[in-house]
């Protein structure tokens, strides 16, 4: 248990639907983060919020919509995805980053992606 | 940009002490951390480096030298459950998040 709860823990997902992942984090952080790792690949970046302002948005296709309502939820809203998004999405969070307490980061256990 | 070099697999017996290389190029630098994920877990952390040297933290330690780019995490009296990917992540200065290595694989066997 690590404080970082993600759902659902697997999703298979054709090209044209419409799905979410869920984040929520027990820790009382304010950043939270996500990550795809995929197979061979380092974890890549995709979005930061830090205080509920996204930070960081690392070029991500805009089939990925990232909602953060509030500190403890973060969600990643999924649509028309192509095979390649196939992944494990890991949501993280911490404290501030631009503080050295930031430099730990939480990871949940992660969503599979499956899209076919 | 930024860019971290480590092996993708080590392998080593119950007991060995094993050693985990990463090299990083980066724009900027503010200190590495080790991550360690098993298969199908969340990835966990397992120390920070912000200064030059050694860091210990029981069975696990982790080494930086910023004059030569580089950093290690020291395992000691290896166990089963040690088998594992583990993950250097280095952290910009500014507005930092972590950008992480492509993982090396440790496979422990008795």
């Amino acid at each position: 248990e690590t404080g970082v709860t993600q759902t659902p823990r697997h999703l298979v997902m054709g090209m044209t639907n419409k799905k979410s992942l869920k984040c929520e984090q027990h820790l009382g952080h304010n950043a939270m983060y996500w990550y795809k790792q995929s197979a061979k690949k380092p974890l890549e970046l995709m979005f930061v919020y830090n205080f509920k302002e996204q930070t960081e948005n690392n070029s991500v296709p805009s089939r990925f919509s990232p909602e953060c309502p509030n500190s403890s939820h973060l969600f990643l809203h999924l649509h028309t995805l192509q095979p390649e998004d196939s992944a494990l999405y890991l949501c993280a969070s911490s404290q501030d980053p631009r503080q050295l307490s930031g430099n730990t980061i939480y990871f949940g256990e992660g969503s599979w992606l499956t899209v076919v | 940009g930024q860019s971290l070099e480590q092996p993708s697999e080590v392998t080593a017996v119950e007991g060995a002490i094993v050693q985990i290389n990463c090299t990083y190029q980066t724009s900027g630098f503010y200190g590495l951390s080790w991550y360690q994920q098993h298969d199908g877990g969340a990835p966990t952390f397992l120390s920070y480096n912000g200064l030059d040297g050694l860091e210990e933290t029981g069975r696990f330690s982790s080494f930086l030298s910023r004059s030569d780019s580089y950093g290690y995490l020291l395992l000691q009296e290896l166990q089963m459950k040690d088998s594992a990917s583990y993950f250097c992540a280095a952290r910009n200065s500014g507005y930092s998040t972590l950008t992480f290595g492509k993982g090396t694989m440790l496979l422990v066997s008795p």
